[in-house]
């Protein structure tokens, strides 16, 4: 079965640069979310979406945005960089419904130097 | 989202049942009780999820109190591959509803 894409999976970039993450949910999935787990912690929520709109924020920096196209894949946008940035970027996508249950992709490694 | 509470860690011996306790003893009506595991560095994978009644899935079980306020996952034949961190998450049904991870049980299978 088709699982959530993230491109790309390695992505090393030095302080002050930009950094653009991608995820493709799964096909027919409409909401996707990010989370970032820095080494040692538990993967915190960043942000989602659902059907294209922000439906959820978390603790996202504001140096950061995140949109979701027509197609649903999303991107999340980095900007001036800072060493703490370093982390594991995983996407999620789900089905909208009743319940429902968030499929991870395999990451994005962020290595900021 | 209702908080929840588990043990740091478990070790389970290889082609045994693994009981995974969770407590959440401020669930609400609403709420749903998800389970999810990370091995090392993956992403976290979906196991199974239970509003009231116990369920079952081709990875696991779930037991969930009559009053709610805790479960127990049930991981029937634990193999090495089980090892990883295992998270309790309770959260609505609603659209967006983002899973909050922390406090995880690590859960080591030992041959």
């Amino acid at each position: 079965a088709a699982g959530v894409i993230q491109s790309p999976r390695h992505l090393i970039k030095e302080k002050r640069e930009t950094a653009t993450l991608k995820c493709y949910p799964i096909p027919r999935h409409d909401t996707v979310y990010w989370y970032q787990q820095g080494p040692g912690q538990d993967p915190q929520f960043l942000i989602s979406f659902y059907e294209k709109m922000q439906s959820d924020k978390g603790s996202i920096p504001d140096r950061f945005s995140a949109q979701q196209f027509s197609d649903y894949h999303s991107e999340l946008n980095m900007s001036s960089l800072e060493l703490g940035d370093s982390a594991l970027y995983f996407c999620a996508s789900s089905l909208a419904g009743v319940v429902y249950e968030q499929y991870f992709g395999p990451g994005t490694r962020l290595t900021v130097t | 989202d209702a908080k929840t509470t588990q043990p740091p860690s478990m070790d389970c011996a290889e082609g045994r049942a693994a009981n995974l306790p969770c407590n959440h003893s401020t669930i609400s009506g609403n709420e749903y009780v998800y389970w999810y595991r990370q091995i090392h560095s993956q992403g976290p994978q979906y196991i199974i999820h239970g509003l009231k009644n116990n369920e079952t899935n081709e990875m696991a079980s779930l037991i969930i109190t009559e009053d709610r306020k805790s479960s127990t996952l049930i991981l029937p034949h634990a193999t090495l591959r089980d090892t990883a961190v295992y998270y309790c998450i309770v959260r609505p049904f609603t659209n967006a509803g983002k899973s909050t991870f922390g406090d995880g049980t690590t859960l080591t299978v030992k041959p």
